[in-house]
């Protein structure tokens, strides 16, 4: 494991389905970041979770949106009832306990909803 | 609004010439951070300076950091055709605890034409 495996890729959906973004952290690295980038723009902060906590939601939308990290398993972020506005790339980051300061991307899941 | 704002938004150049990006924020920070972005691809850490320090080197990037301007400037010597990408700046805000949060600015596009 290299890095930050992000998956899918890309992810179609219509309005009203469901979006479900995985993110499995580089080996050994125990906090994870959720950032959404919308085209043209910088990423902006959602969410940052330890194994099992939610540290930080504070850039999370109040609805449809929520994330976890679970003991085993990838961290997932979750849609629901996606909106066009929806559209957009998110990316996980990384980061190791002792070096929080240095996050590690991944290559991002570009979600188009229809 | 962003926490960190570049300048210029786009910046093209020739091969061999210097790129200079400039960032300002608003609020007290612990460190500030660049990262580069291909297009359509993640981000890729660049260089972290702390609050305590001026200046910071690494390979051809220089970093500076003016605490009383609230502003940090990245300059890449010598540029070469790879170097085209997004570069954001990020902060990493005194008030979040030093959670490892970050807030990118909207980036600058750069264009090295060789």
């Amino acid at each position: 494991n290299a890095g930050v495996m992000q998956n899918p890729r890309h992810l179609v959906r219509r309005r009203g389905q469901e979006a479900r973004l995985r993110c499995s952290p580089m080996k050994g690295h125990s906090h994870v970041y959720w950032y959404r980038q919308l085209p043209e723009e910088g990423l902006k902060f959602m969410v940052y979770l330890q194994k099992e906590n939610i540290i930080d939601e504070s850039g999370m939308p109040k609805e449809r949106f929520s994330a976890e990290f679970p003991k085993e398993g990838p961290s997932i972020l979750r849609i629901q009832q996606v909106v066009r506005g929806d559209s957009a790339a998110y990316f996980c980051a990384s980061s190791s306990e002792r070096v929080k300061n240095i996050q590690y991307f991944g290559a991002g899941t570009r979600l188009s909803v229809l | 609004s962003q926490q960190g704002e570049e300048d210029p938004q786009a910046l093209s150049i020739q091969e061999g010439e210097n790129a200079t990006m400039n960032c300002s924020y608003k609020t007290s920070i612990n460190n500030l951070q660049w990262y580069r972005q291909n297009s359509g691809r993640g981000l890729v850490h660049l260089i972290l300076i702390r609050s305590n320090e001026r200046e910071k080197h690494s390979g051809r990037l220089r970093v500076t950091l003016d605490t009383s301007k609230k502003s940090s400037s990245l300059l890449i010597t010598a540029s070469r055709a790879a170097d085209t990408a997004s570069y954001f700046c990020a902060t990493d805000p005194s008030s979040s605890g030093n959670t490892g949060k970050l807030i990118f600015g909207q980036g600058t596009t750069l264009q090295v034409k060789p």
